[in-house]
């Protein structure tokens, strides 16, 4: 049963628009949130996190939002650059008896246009 | 600083061979996890430890076991490898909730 859910794939976007990357989960355990961003033969690497006490977190291009009445949270990258083409991954994590479990959906491969 | 760094990077096993993945670390974290990574199915994770000593399993444990005898170590291994355990395998250490990853090991069962 996945418990953290990356609907799209793949999306395609032009450089200097919004890319919205969206991510679902089920557990209502969950209380910290993360995005990691991935490069082909590469270690994923931390983007952004947001915590669920908060519904917004931005960092330079990045911005995380989270919506927990509907399990949802989103990461926009302003405007997207080439460098920016990856595949990234959400993450949940909570500290269920102080385990710091970290579950991953399966990913958004992202490819941003010249 | 090294980070974390996974040895082997690249193995090639017949079925029902055994091995073992190292992965060390050198930020003094507590937590520490090992993933797999196949295609459609993004990163599962397999095991993970909260500290020296302990281990606990994760949501796709069948088919391998770990330690974690020193704190900067976190051993994956696999008694008797299937070809359904080709994969992308990474580490990932943290103090608190941001993990940092290693370069992976490609290991193919054949």
């Amino acid at each position: 049963d996945q418990q953290v859910k990356q609907n799209s794939p793949s999306l395609s976007v032009q450089e200097g628009r919004i890319s919205i990357l969206n991510c679902d989960y089920t557990n209502s355990m969950f209380d910290y949130f993360l995005w990691y961003k991935k490069y082909p033969a590469e270690g994923p690497t931390f983007l952004i996190s947001i915590s669920s006490i908060k519904d917004k977190n931005e960092d330079g291009r990045f911005t995380v939002f989270l919506n927990k009445s509907a399990k949802h949270l989103s990461l926009h990258i302003v405007p997207s650059q080439p460098g920016d083409s990856a595949v990234y991954f959400c993450a949940a994590s909570y500290y269920g008896g102080a385990t710091n479990k970290l579950i991953f959906g399966t990913g958004t491969l992202l490819a941003v246009q010249p | 600083n090294a980070g974390v760094t996974q040895t082997p990077k690249f193995r090639v096993l017949k079925t029902g061979q055994s091995m073992t993945l190292l992965c060390a670390q050198d930020m003094n974290h507590e937590y520490m996890y090992w993933y797999r990574q196949d295609p459609g199915m993004g990163l599962r994770l397999i095991h993970y430890s909260v500290g020296e000593g302990t281990t606990a399993k994760g949501e796709v444990p069948d088919g391998y076991n770990v330690s974690r005898l020193k704190k900067q170590n976190f051993l994956l291994g696999l008694e008797s490898a299937a070809p359904s355990q080709t994969s992308v395998y990474f580490c990932a250490s943290a103090w608190d909730t941001e993990a940092f990853f290693g370069q992976g090991t490609r290991l193919t069962v054949v």
